[in-house]
């Protein structure tokens, strides 16, 4: 079941601009991650935000964390050409077995135009 | 270069027929995880393993098999009962060695399609 939700679908803006996209979850977190994905390859992972943080900074990246709305927002600020790819988040679930697994978002496609 | 490699990079499938995705990892990391991706969608978990001779389905297991018989190595296997194979699979990884609060590594993905 796909618990995190991101909006918008997709975004376009020119270069230079700042993008903004959001991630909405359902149950309790340990942490937050942001992945990108280029495409037809795999994800890389951007950033990691505990439950307990509320703001991350990583080079142009800003993350942001409202556990009480279940909530998280990626910022990337002063964008490039080079950012155009889709951005999904994931959270941890803990399952029966005491392993870890992830729900990832259904992603944003960002297109960074020139 | 430690990392995670995934083959082929593209795989096709006859009717009837299983075919078997490799994904191997020099990152000596315990857990590794399979996804299936269709076009424009998010990824959905297939099955994972925490360790050696040991793995969980994930959500949408029907259709697939797996092996953990080293840590380095989690090879997919499409069988015929999969009516619905044409997608880009991903295998990731993830360390433990600090609990929870770890990254997962991609690989780069085998796209199947059915012929």
């Amino acid at each position: 079941s796909q618990q995190g939700e991101e909006d918008p679908q997709a975004l376009s803006i020119q270069e230079g601009e700042n993008a903004t996209m959001n991630c909405s979850y359902k149950t309790s977190i340990n942490n937050l991650q942001w992945y990108r994905q280029n495409s037809g390859r795999g994800l890389v992972h951007l950033i990691l935000i505990r439950s307990n943080e509320r703001e991350k900074h990583s080079g142009r990246l800003r993350v942001t964390l409202d556990t009480s709305k279940k909530s998280s927002s990626l910022l990337i600020t002063a964008s490039r050409a080079a950012d155009t790819a889709s951005y999904f988040c994931a959270t941890d679930a803990r399952a029966t077995s005491g392993t870890y697994k992830y729900i990832f978002g259904t992603g944003t496609r960002l297109k960074v135009l020139a | 270069d430690g990392g995670i490699t995934q083959s082929p990079k593209y795989l096709f499938r006859k009717e009837g027929q299983n075919v078997t995705l490799s994904c191997e990892q020099n990152l000596n990391h315990d857990a590794m995880y399979w996804y299936r991706q269709d076009p424009g969608q998010g990824l959905r978990l297939i099955y994972y393993s925490q360790i050696v001779n040991d793995f969980q389905k994930g959500d949408i297991a029907e259709g697939y098999s797996v092996s953990r018989e080293k840590k380095e190595s989690f090879p997919l296997t499409v069988t015929s009962a999969q009516k619905n194979p044409t997608a880009f699979y991903l295998c990731a990884s993830r360390s433990d060695n600090e609990g929870y609060h770890q990254p997962q590594h991609f690989g780069d993905g085998t796209r199947l399609s059915i012929l």
